[in-house]
């Protein structure tokens, strides 16, 4: 089966401060999911992205799908940023939306 | 509003109980999932049901059946409760190409 790892695993972060979140997958994919878990386990979609760029507000992320990898981008991070942040992806040789989750970046940022 | 909504939030059991969790999505996607989040945060498919047909099932015990009344609407019936099945349980939905929608979590404990 596919392996899907993010780096780093924990990460702490004074408020204000930017980062880069990494997902390395070893095998091609259909679909890229970025998630995050906020501190009451709430899961939220941040993007959908199995190629390219894409921005929303202080967050961005990029999958450069043909070197297996998609890069989150949190700038000017707030503690409300805190959480788990999932990468995501449905295996080209997996079952049709099976979703295959990395085993997340601890985030934690302080005030 | 709620997209995708699931109930109870919190469930408490004895062990041999059978129990049910509920879920419902008011997106009109065509595909929902059930996912499991263990003690380490570790996310993995269940199940997921597209019109009415079952079409993933990972090496889930048959205690485990996924019930879906109509297209909005996708039930986890667990029958003969274990202690190793407690954990966090998601239910998700998504359109083909898309990306997966989750709810808020049931949180099932198993005395």
């Amino acid at each position: 089966g596919i392996q899907v790892e993010q780096s780093p695993p924990d990460l702490i972060l004074q408020e204000g401060a930017n980062s880069t979140l990494r997902c390395n997958f070893s095998d091609s994919v259909n679909n890229l999911q970025w998630f995050h878990q906020n501190p009451w386990g709430q899961l939220i979609n941040l993007f959908y992205i199995p190629s390219g760029t894409k921005q929303n507000g202080r967050l961005s992320a990029t999958t450069v799908a043909t070197e297996r990898y998609s890069l989150l981008y949190i700038s000017s991070s707030q503690t409300t940023d805190s959480g788990v942040y999932f990468c995501a992806v449905e295996w080209y040789g997996g079952s049709q939306g099976n979703l295959i989750f990395g085993k997340g970046t601890k985030l934690s940022v302080k005030p | 509003d709620t997209a995708v909504s699931q109930t109870p939030k919190y469930l408490v059991t004895q062990m041999g109980n059978d129990k049910s969790i509920k879920c419902e999505q008011n997106l009109g996607h065509d595909t929902m999932y059930w996912y499991k989040q263990d003690s380490k945060k570790f996310l993995k498919i269940m199940f997921s049901y597209n019109n009415k047909e079952l079409i993933i099932n990972e090496t889930v015990p048959n205690r485990f059946s996924p019930k879906s009344p109509d297209k909005a609407h996708l039930n986890l019936h667990i029958n003969s409760l274990e202690l190793g099945d407690s954990a966090v349980y998601f239910c998700a939905s998504s359109q083909r190409d898309r990306g997966q929608f989750f709810g808020p979590g049931t949180r099932l404990t198993v005395l």
